[in-house]
């Protein structure tokens, strides 16, 4: 069964910190992944897509991996901000569908 | 260009009745996506359009689901009757190609008493 698991659930961080958020997929076939920053009340807002061959990609300060061979993936986040607040999505898509596969996101809270 | 542009942005209606949600989506833009977003379930794609034409409906839930794309800059998600459990935030989403950057409307979302 294809699935995107998210973790953690929810994430509270002090300002300035770092943090990684954690996407494990068993979509097969597969052919890209993305991360979604989706504000309260907001729609979601594309962060970054990976390909099968790319392992990183940045968007200011979030940098996304994939391991297409473990199906992992991570969204590393530099450096917080209180503006990060939001629930960050993992997407999977399977190839030739179209039919994206989402994660349930984590609730990440930046506190002052 | 404004983006993906939904109404009504919330919807009060009782159960029963029929509800029709709006979508304008980004000028140019070939593909147009329609999701529905629960706590219990995140987010679902309920059905797609490639040029003004359904392409995949599968994920519509039930007959009472109904989605029509009469033109490239119109498309309408109708629920007839609503029922309380369709109750949810519905997006609608386009892009120029399925594995570009989707942009996401502001959502509707839907109570039904």
């Amino acid at each position: 069964k294809n699935q995107v698991e998210q973790s953690p659930q929810s994430l509270i961080i002090l300002e300035g910190k770092n943090c990684t958020l954690q996407c494990n997929y068993t979509v097969s076939p597969f052919s890209n992944l993305r991360w979604y920053k989706q504000d309260t009340g907001r729609g979601p807002v594309s962060l970054t897509i990976m390909t099968f061959s790319e392992n990183t990609k940045s968007n200011g300060r979030y940098t996304a991996t994939l391991d297409a061979d473990t199906k992992q993936s991570s969204l590393h986040i530099t450096a917080s901000q209180l503006s990060d607040s939001a629930s960050y999505i993992c997407v999977v898509d399977t190839s030739g569908t179209y039919k994206y596969i989402f994660g349930t996101g984590t609730r990440l809270k930046v506190l002052a | 260009d404004a983006g993906v542009i939904q109404s009504p942005r919330h919807e009060v209606t009782e159960m029963g009745q029929e509800v029709t949600l709006r979508c304008k989506p980004i000028s140019g833009h070939d593909y147009l996506f329609w999701y529905r977003q629960t706590m219990m379930r995140g987010l679902e794609l309920l059905i797609y359009f490639n040029n003004n034409v359904p392409i995949d409906d599968s994920g519509m839930p039930e007959d009472r689901f109904s989605a029509k794309m009469p033109n490239a800059s119109f498309s309408t998600l109708k629920i007839q009757p609503s029922e309380p459990r369709d109750s949810a935030v519905y997006f609608c989403a386009s892009s120029h190609q399925p594995d570009t950057e989707a942009f996401f409307g502001q959502g509707t979302r839907l109570t039904v008493v």
